[in-house]
């Protein structure tokens, strides 16, 4: 049971567009919610997360905006940089379990 | 300290035989996370440590995984003859609880194993 869905599992963008990176979730008891980068043959790194009091969070070039009513997130990068490419993970937090979804492979085309 | 660290990086055995892998948190977090990660997935969370105590486990861990923090700084993930289905990116996270809100979530590079 994947309570947390990424259902784009690749995205290309053009270097200096903007990403938008989008996660599900269906488990409205989630409070926690943040945003991975992995490259390959390492772990994910911690980008970016928001509270469920929040709607929005921003830290430099990438925002996460969360949607409760929709159970829905996203992530922006802009301006895009080659750089960023990278598989992105999103995540959700009840109490002390997080849960993560499948991954989206962005690809920044210079 | 630079970050979580996870030894051995790469394991290769053969089925039926026992494997364990280490993870050293970083040095102040009290928290400290097992996940399991294959191909096109996401990381599954398999367990959990608050300090020495283990806390929660997940379902996917069958009586063949065992994990320990013994003096609650680094764990140790042992799985007990290894079964094909175990190949897989084996993952350590660290974080700190303070006044009841958890931080987050650092990862460490993974133990990749593979059974033959």
């Amino acid at each position: 049971d994947q309570q947390v869905k990424q259902n784009s599992p690749s995205l290309s963008v053009q270097e200096g567009r903007i990403s938008i990176l989008n996660c599900d979730y269906t488990n409205s008891m989630f409070d926690y919610f943040l945003w991975y980068k992995k490259y390959p043959a390492e772990g994910p790194t911690f980008l970016i997360s928001i509270s469920s009091i929040k709607d929005k969070n921003e830290d430099g070039r990438f925002t996460v905006f969360l949607n409760k009513s929709a159970k829905h997130l996203s992530l922006h990068i802009v301006p895009s940089q080659p750089g960023d490419s990278a598989v992105y993970f999103c995540a959700a937090s009840e109490v002390d379990q997080f849960y993560f979804g499948t991954g989206t492979s962005l690809t920044v085309i210079p | 300290d630079t970050g979580v660290s996870q030894d051995p990086r790469h394991k290769i055995t053969k089925r039926g035989q026992n494997v364990t892998f280490r993870c050293d948190p970083i040095s102040e977090h009290n928290r400290l996370y097992w996940y399991r990660q294959t191909l096109g997935q996401g990381p599954e969370f398999l367990t959990y440590f608050q300090n020495e105590a283990q806390l929660e486990k997940s379902r996917l861990l069958s009586d063949r995984f065992s994990a320990e923090r013994p003096k609650g700084s680094f764990s140790t993930l042992e799985i007990q003859r290894t079964e094909q289905g175990d190949s897989a990116m084996y993952l350590c996270a660290s974080s700190q609880l303070a006044g009841g809100i958890t931080d987050t979530q650092y990862f460490g590079p993974g133990t990749r194993l593979t059974v033959l």
